[in-house]
């Protein structure tokens, strides 16, 4: 059972592109989340997703961040116009079941690590 | 508003030296604790969890942790420490969809 996969591992864009980090739950999950690390600080709760819908996404900054699950597919965390200050890991959870069914039970990917120059 | 306090940075301990990592919480009602372990470049592995009942839990790899209401404290405890438990520990409350992270203890292990 392949656990909760996310591409690229390591993604370098310039000032003003876009990013794109992709995550693959585990096998039966149909709940994603998404974490930012910054250096030398703990993960910090971006998003939560079930499939086609955005349960929670406190953690979200208003502008330029975009995340989606879709039907079919990985989970997307969309960066637009990345700034220097976007460069952090960006770690992906997976869970069978949310919170409302008793579940706190989160399996995490090795994490994305984008670099904006 | 949540929030988890890992006061040590960086601890440094012998191969085999006990271990202690604190972690302190702040949270109005009973707490879902969690600690988990990053080796660099990896994802997190979860050690333990506490959700309520008997406050000493044991976890994975030889660890154990001590949930202490009066104290806020949720500290992480191994007895013998192998070079291998050398990575990165985060203290960790669930809350409503969510882990509130502490920002870490980086662990060394000298030979």
């Amino acid at each position: 059972n392949a656990g909760v996969m996310q591409n690229p591992r390591h993604l370098v864009r310039r000032r003003g592109q876009e990013a794109r980090l992709r995550c693959s739950p585990m096998k039966g999950h149909s709940h994603v989340y998404w974490y930012r690390q910054l250096p030398e600080e703990g993960l910090k709760f971006m998003v939560y997703l079930q499939k086609e819908n955005i349960i929670d996404e406190s953690g979200m900054p208003k502008e330029r961040f975009s995340a989606e699950f879709p039907k079919e597919g990985p989970s997307i965390l969309r960066i637009q116009q990345v700034v220097r200050g976007d460069s952090a890991a960006y770690f992906c959870a997976s869970s069978p079941m949310g919170v409302e069914d008793g579940s706190y039970e989160q399996y995490f990917g090795p994490g994305t690590r984008l670099t904006v120059t | 508003a949540q929030s988890v306090t890992q006061p040590d940075i960086h601890i440094t301990v012998s191969e085999g030296a006990s271990l202690e990592l604190r972690c302190n919480y702040s949270y109005g009602a009973t707490p879902y604790l969690f600690w988990y372990v990053q080796s660099p470049g990896q994802g997190l592995q979860l050690l333990l969890k506490y959700f309520s009942g008997d406050t000493l839990v044991q976890g994975i790899k030889g660890f154990e942790a001590e949930f202490k209401r009066s104290q806020s404290s949720f500290n992480l405890r191994k007895p013998s420490v192998h070079w291998s438990d050398a990575a990165e520990y985060f203290c960790a409350v669930y809350d409503f969809n969510k882990f509130y992270f502490g920002s870490g203890t980086k662990l060394n292990v000298k030979p």
